[in-house]
Protein backbone atom coordinates (compact mmCIF):
# COMPACT_ATOMS: atom_id res chain seq x y z
CA UNK A 1 0.00 0.00 0.00
CA UNK A 2 1.33 3.48 -0.33
CA UNK A 3 1.44 5.74 2.44
CA UNK A 4 0.05 8.94 3.73
CA UNK A 5 1.24 11.89 1.19
CA UNK A 6 0.72 15.15 1.79
CA UNK A 7 0.89 18.50 -0.69
CA UNK A 8 2.74 20.36 -1.08
CA UNK A 9 6.13 19.38 0.59
CA UNK A 10 7.39 22.71 1.40
CA UNK A 11 5.59 26.40 0.83
CA UNK A 12 6.36 29.81 1.77
CA UNK A 13 3.58 32.64 2.19
CA UNK A 14 3.57 36.38 3.72
CA UNK A 15 1.60 37.01 6.64
CA UNK A 16 -1.61 37.62 6.00
CA UNK A 17 -2.51 35.23 3.24
CA UNK A 18 -4.07 32.01 3.57
CA UNK A 19 -2.96 28.32 2.27
CA UNK A 20 -4.40 24.63 2.15
CA UNK A 21 -2.29 21.80 2.60
CA UNK A 22 -3.50 18.20 1.46
CA UNK A 23 -2.75 14.83 2.77
CA UNK A 24 -4.24 11.17 1.02
CA UNK A 25 -4.32 9.00 3.40
CA UNK A 26 -3.43 5.28 3.21
CA UNK A 27 -6.05 3.66 0.73
CA UNK A 28 -8.75 2.42 3.66
CA UNK A 29 -7.99 4.47 6.07
CA UNK A 30 -11.11 6.28 7.37
CA UNK A 31 -9.56 8.55 10.12
CA UNK A 32 -7.13 11.53 9.49
CA UNK A 33 -5.28 13.33 12.63
CA UNK A 34 -3.74 16.67 11.37
CA UNK A 35 -0.74 18.01 13.63
CA UNK A 36 2.00 21.28 13.98
CA UNK A 37 5.21 20.17 14.74
CA UNK A 38 7.33 23.54 16.09
CA UNK A 39 10.96 23.23 17.39
CA UNK A 40 10.66 22.80 21.21
CA UNK A 41 6.86 22.50 21.25
CA UNK A 42 6.46 18.92 20.16
CA UNK A 43 3.78 17.64 18.28
CA UNK A 44 0.58 19.91 18.76
CA UNK A 45 -2.89 18.06 17.68
CA UNK A 46 -5.22 20.55 15.51
CA UNK A 47 -8.03 18.20 14.55
CA UNK A 48 -9.01 14.82 13.67
CA UNK A 49 -11.55 14.03 10.61
CA UNK A 50 -13.37 10.71 10.60
CA UNK A 51 -15.60 9.96 7.54
CA UNK A 52 -15.81 13.27 6.51
CA UNK A 53 -16.83 14.70 10.29
CA UNK A 54 -14.51 16.24 12.36
CA UNK A 55 -14.35 13.99 15.33
CA UNK A 56 -11.70 15.75 17.99
CA UNK A 57 -10.50 19.28 18.01
CA UNK A 58 -7.09 20.79 19.71
CA UNK A 59 -6.69 24.20 21.02
CA UNK A 60 -6.03 26.07 18.04
CA UNK A 61 -7.36 29.46 16.74
CA UNK A 62 -10.82 29.15 14.11
CA UNK A 63 -8.33 30.37 11.38
CA UNK A 64 -7.19 27.14 11.31
CA UNK A 65 -9.70 24.73 9.64
CA UNK A 66 -10.36 21.46 7.83
CA UNK A 67 -12.48 19.01 5.79
CA UNK A 68 -12.40 15.52 4.88
CA UNK A 69 -14.04 14.41 1.27
CA UNK A 70 -15.61 11.30 0.80
CA UNK A 71 -12.61 9.25 -0.90
CA UNK A 72 -11.23 10.13 2.70
CA UNK A 73 -8.56 12.51 1.99
CA UNK A 74 -8.04 15.72 4.22
CA UNK A 75 -7.44 19.35 3.84
CA UNK A 76 -6.37 22.16 6.41
CA UNK A 77 -6.82 25.66 5.67
CA UNK A 78 -5.11 28.48 7.38
CA UNK A 79 -6.28 31.83 6.95
CA UNK A 80 -4.83 34.97 7.73
CA UNK A 81 -0.95 33.58 8.49
CA UNK A 82 0.94 34.90 10.99
CA UNK A 83 4.83 34.71 11.37
CA UNK A 84 4.12 32.04 14.47
CA UNK A 85 2.40 29.49 12.03
CA UNK A 86 5.87 28.64 10.33
CA UNK A 87 6.26 24.99 11.79
CA UNK A 88 5.87 21.32 9.75
CA UNK A 89 2.01 20.39 9.46
CA UNK A 90 1.96 16.71 9.63
CA UNK A 91 -0.71 14.58 9.10
CA UNK A 92 -1.45 10.93 10.39
CA UNK A 93 -4.28 8.22 9.24
CA UNK A 94 -5.33 5.39 10.49
CA UNK A 95 -7.60 2.38 10.64
CA UNK A 96 -9.95 2.84 13.35
CA UNK A 97 -12.15 -0.49 11.93
CA UNK A 98 -9.55 -2.65 13.78
CA UNK A 99 -9.68 -1.23 16.96
CA UNK A 100 -6.12 0.06 17.06
CA UNK A 101 -4.68 3.92 16.94
CA UNK A 102 -1.63 3.28 15.44
CA UNK A 103 -1.38 6.48 13.14
CA UNK A 104 0.62 6.45 10.47
CA UNK A 105 2.26 9.79 9.44
CA UNK A 106 2.64 11.53 5.91
CA UNK A 107 6.22 13.55 5.23
CA UNK A 108 4.65 16.99 5.95
CA UNK A 109 4.60 20.01 4.86
CA UNK A 110 6.71 22.60 6.11
CA UNK A 111 5.10 26.44 6.12
CA UNK A 112 7.44 29.11 6.50
CA UNK A 113 5.58 32.28 6.67
CA UNK A 114 7.39 35.43 5.67
CA UNK B 1 -7.17 18.34 29.30
CA UNK B 2 -5.25 15.33 29.30
CA UNK B 3 -1.34 16.65 29.70
CA UNK B 4 1.20 13.88 28.79
CA UNK B 5 4.67 14.78 30.34
CA UNK B 6 8.07 13.33 28.99
CA UNK B 7 11.28 13.86 30.24
CA UNK B 8 14.20 14.35 29.79
CA UNK B 9 13.85 16.46 26.86
CA UNK B 10 17.35 16.27 25.51
CA UNK B 11 19.90 12.95 26.39
CA UNK B 12 23.58 12.72 24.84
CA UNK B 13 24.99 9.39 25.06
CA UNK B 14 28.57 7.67 23.79
CA UNK B 15 27.81 4.66 22.07
CA UNK B 16 27.60 1.88 24.25
CA UNK B 17 25.25 3.54 26.66
CA UNK B 18 22.28 3.12 27.81
CA UNK B 19 19.37 5.64 27.39
CA UNK B 20 16.20 5.67 28.68
CA UNK B 21 13.17 8.41 28.36
CA UNK B 22 9.87 8.78 30.65
CA UNK B 23 6.68 9.22 29.71
CA UNK B 24 3.75 10.38 32.45
CA UNK B 25 -0.08 11.50 31.84
CA UNK B 26 -2.13 13.30 34.15
CA UNK B 27 -5.32 10.65 33.23
CA UNK B 28 -5.23 7.42 32.62
CA UNK B 29 -4.84 5.84 29.20
CA UNK B 30 -6.29 3.32 27.52
CA UNK B 31 -3.39 2.27 25.46
CA UNK B 32 0.00 4.38 24.86
CA UNK B 33 2.15 4.17 21.82
CA UNK B 34 5.84 5.24 21.32
CA UNK B 35 6.77 7.11 17.96
CA UNK B 36 10.63 7.48 16.57
CA UNK B 37 11.75 10.62 13.99
CA UNK B 38 14.68 10.91 12.42
CA UNK B 39 15.91 14.02 12.21
CA UNK B 40 14.26 15.12 8.83
CA UNK B 41 11.76 12.46 8.87
CA UNK B 42 8.20 12.01 10.40
CA UNK B 43 7.12 9.78 13.40
CA UNK B 44 7.27 6.27 12.88
CA UNK B 45 5.52 4.10 15.04
CA UNK B 46 7.34 1.76 17.16
CA UNK B 47 5.20 0.13 19.32
CA UNK B 48 1.68 0.00 21.18
CA UNK B 49 1.46 -0.87 24.91
CA UNK B 50 -2.55 -1.98 25.88
CA UNK B 51 -2.01 -3.94 29.47
CA UNK B 52 -1.43 -2.90 33.44
CA UNK B 53 2.56 -3.87 33.80
CA UNK B 54 3.20 -5.04 29.90
CA UNK B 55 6.25 -4.87 28.95
CA UNK B 56 7.57 -5.63 25.38
CA UNK B 57 11.23 -5.97 23.94
CA UNK B 58 12.36 -4.91 20.17
CA UNK B 59 15.82 -6.21 20.50
CA UNK B 60 17.52 -3.56 22.13
CA UNK B 61 14.46 -1.09 23.09
CA UNK B 62 12.44 -2.36 25.97
CA UNK B 63 9.14 -0.60 26.60
CA UNK B 64 6.97 -0.57 29.81
CA UNK B 65 3.28 0.52 30.81
CA UNK B 66 3.04 1.27 34.54
CA UNK B 67 0.59 -0.63 36.26
CA UNK B 68 -1.75 2.14 37.14
CA UNK B 69 -1.35 2.74 33.22
CA UNK B 70 -0.42 7.04 33.44
CA UNK B 71 3.70 5.81 32.73
CA UNK B 72 5.79 4.50 30.68
CA UNK B 73 9.38 4.16 29.74
CA UNK B 74 11.13 3.50 26.28
CA UNK B 75 14.84 1.86 27.38
CA UNK B 76 17.62 1.44 25.01
CA UNK B 77 20.46 -1.05 25.46
CA UNK B 78 23.84 -0.34 24.15
CA UNK B 79 22.72 2.89 22.05
CA UNK B 80 24.27 2.83 17.99
CA UNK B 81 24.84 6.09 16.30
CA UNK B 82 21.43 4.70 14.33
CA UNK B 83 18.94 5.62 17.38
CA UNK B 84 19.86 9.18 16.96
CA UNK B 85 16.33 10.43 16.65
CA UNK B 86 13.56 11.87 18.71
CA UNK B 87 11.51 9.47 20.47
CA UNK B 88 7.73 10.68 21.49
CA UNK B 89 5.13 8.61 23.48
CA UNK B 90 1.31 9.01 22.26
CA UNK B 91 -1.12 8.08 25.93
CA UNK B 92 -4.43 7.02 24.28
CA UNK B 93 -7.65 8.03 26.77
CA UNK B 94 -10.85 6.87 25.38
CA UNK B 95 -12.74 9.37 27.12
CA UNK B 96 -10.89 12.09 25.31
CA UNK B 97 -11.02 10.04 21.86
CA UNK B 98 -7.86 11.23 20.68
CA UNK B 99 -4.17 10.72 21.50
CA UNK B 100 -2.11 13.65 23.22
CA UNK B 101 1.63 13.23 22.13
CA UNK B 102 4.29 14.10 24.71
CA UNK B 103 6.97 16.60 23.88
CA UNK B 104 9.72 14.06 22.83
CA UNK B 105 12.95 13.16 24.22
CA UNK B 106 15.61 13.77 21.42
CA UNK B 107 18.55 11.36 21.25
CA UNK B 108 22.35 12.19 20.09
CA UNK B 109 24.88 9.09 20.25
CA UNK B 110 28.22 10.32 20.33
CA UNK B 111 30.52 7.36 18.45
Amino acid sequence: KAGVTQTPRYLIKTRGQQVTLSCSPISGHRSVSWYQQTPGQGLQFLFEYFSETQRNKGNFPGRFSGRQFSNSRSEMNVSTLELGDSALYLCASSDDRQGVNEQFFGPGTRLTVL
Amino acid sequence: GQQVMQIPQYQHVQEGEDFTTYCNSSTTLSNIQWYKQRPGGHPVFLIQLVKSGEVKKQKRLTFQFGEAKKNSSLHITATQTTDVGTYFCAGYNTNAGKSTFGDGTTLTVKP
